[in-house]
This record gives structure tokens, sequence and C-alpha cells, in this order.
């Protein structure tokens, strides 16, 4: 079965460090890869996707970036963390257009 | 852009009573998905729906796909402790296209169920 892993599972940073969370799905090839911030109240913002190694689509300009290495990992980055950046994110995939997307259980990103 | 109108925002209920939840959009999707967050944790997935009238149980969670393609509503028949939650709906029209990897979110609905 398809399983999906996230770490860390939270994390402190100060502003102006740098960022990478990581992302890998296990199980599958070829898979869709989504993050997603989760604020406070709820909603949760697409942020990049990614359909094959090294493609990446952005979906809100910000102060982040993604990266895909391989095939089934996918990094969330920032060279340098605003306040801004605190938020619950969340990875997830899909096997196809046809297919729903199964979420990871997510990092909780502190900026002080 | 899609937007998704979730209903009620949040629900205080006793145990054993049923709950209802809907969503309706202002265009249509050919997929609607719901979801359950724990706190700390991802949406997990409760059902898919995938055609236009469809009725879709699992345990005791239906789910509908409304005929318009505009609504889908998510019910809890005989509800316990562990039922709480955020609960999620989510459009997507699945085909091909960029467009076409984006789900739409509804906002949530809050569960909390006295014992």
């Amino acid at each position: 079965s398809q399983t999906i892993h996230q770490w860390p599972a939270t994390l402190v940073q100060p502003v102006g460090s740098p960022l990478s969370l990581e992302c890998t799905v296990e199980g599958t090839s070829n898979p869709n890869l989504y993050w997603y911030r989760q604020a406070a109240g709820r909603g949760l913002q697409l942020l990049f996707y990614s359909v094959g190694i090294g493609q990446i689509s952005s979906e809100v300009p910000q102060n982040l970036s993604a990266s895909r290495p391989q095939d089934r990992q996918f990094i969330l980055s920032s060279k340098k963390l605003l306040l801004s950046d605190s938020g619950f994110y969340l990875c997830a995939w899909d096997q196809g257009l046809d297919q729903p997307q199964h979420f990871g259980d997510g990092t909780r990103l502190s900026i002080l | 852009g899609q937007q998704l109108n979730q209903s009620p925002q949040s629900m205080f209920i006793q145990e054993g009573e049923d709950v209802s939840m809907n969503c309706t959009s202002s265009s249509i999707f050919n997929t609607w998905l719901w979801y359950k967050q724990e706190p700390g944790e991802g949406p997990v997935l409760l059902i898919a729906l995938y055609k236009a009238g469809e009725l879709t149980s699992n345990g005791r969670l239906t789910a509908q796909f409304g005929i318009t393609r505009k609504d889908s509503f998510l019910n809890i028949s005989a509800s316990i402790p562990s039922d709480v939650g955020i609960y999620f709906c989510a459009g997507h029209n699945r085909g091909s296209g960029g467009s076409n990897y984006k789900l739409t979110f509804g906002k949530g609905t809050l569960l909390t169920v006295n014992p």
C-alpha cells in the first residue's frame, strides 16, 4: 500500500533562517505531489504542485520554493523565513487526475 | 475563481445524534471529496464521489453528489466521541490541463461530540 511521510513534525525557527521540509511517498511511482499551507482559520491553500521530476508549478508567489529531485520526493524550502510563514504545512499525493489526493501528517512551523 | 461554501462552520452535538453538513459551489465540479482532519494531523479521505446523483456510504457516513453538480452533503449517523474533528469538502474537475490539478476546499465544519 502507499504511504506518505513528512518530516519534521514540528519545527521552531527564527526569522531570517532557512527552511527545508521534506515529503516522500512510498508504494507508488510517478505520483503528482502537492504542498499546502493551512492557516489557523482552517482553509487549505495550495502552494506548489509537481507532475514529475524537476517539474514545479507555483500557485502563490511568496517567500517559498519547492523542488522535486527524485520521483517520490518533494521538498519545500525558503532562504529566509518571515513571521508570516508560520503555519501547518501539508504534503499530498495522487496517482492521476482522476484519483483523490491523500495527505501526510503535516509539519507545524513556528517562526519566532 | 471557484468558491465553496461549507456549512455549518461548527456543530456541538450529543453522542448518538445524527449530523448533516453540506457544501455548495458557484460552479460545477465532476468530483466531490470529503475529508476528516483531527488535531495535529493531515486530512484523511472519507468518501469520493464521481457521478452526479451518486450516493455513497462508508460505515456510518453517507455522502451524496448533487444532481446539479454544484453541491454535496455528508451525513454521519449515531455519532460517537471519536467523530470529533474538522470535516472538509473539496471539489475537483478531473481531466487534462494545468488547472485540473487543483482541489477547491471548503473552510471546514468543526464537529464536537459530547459523550
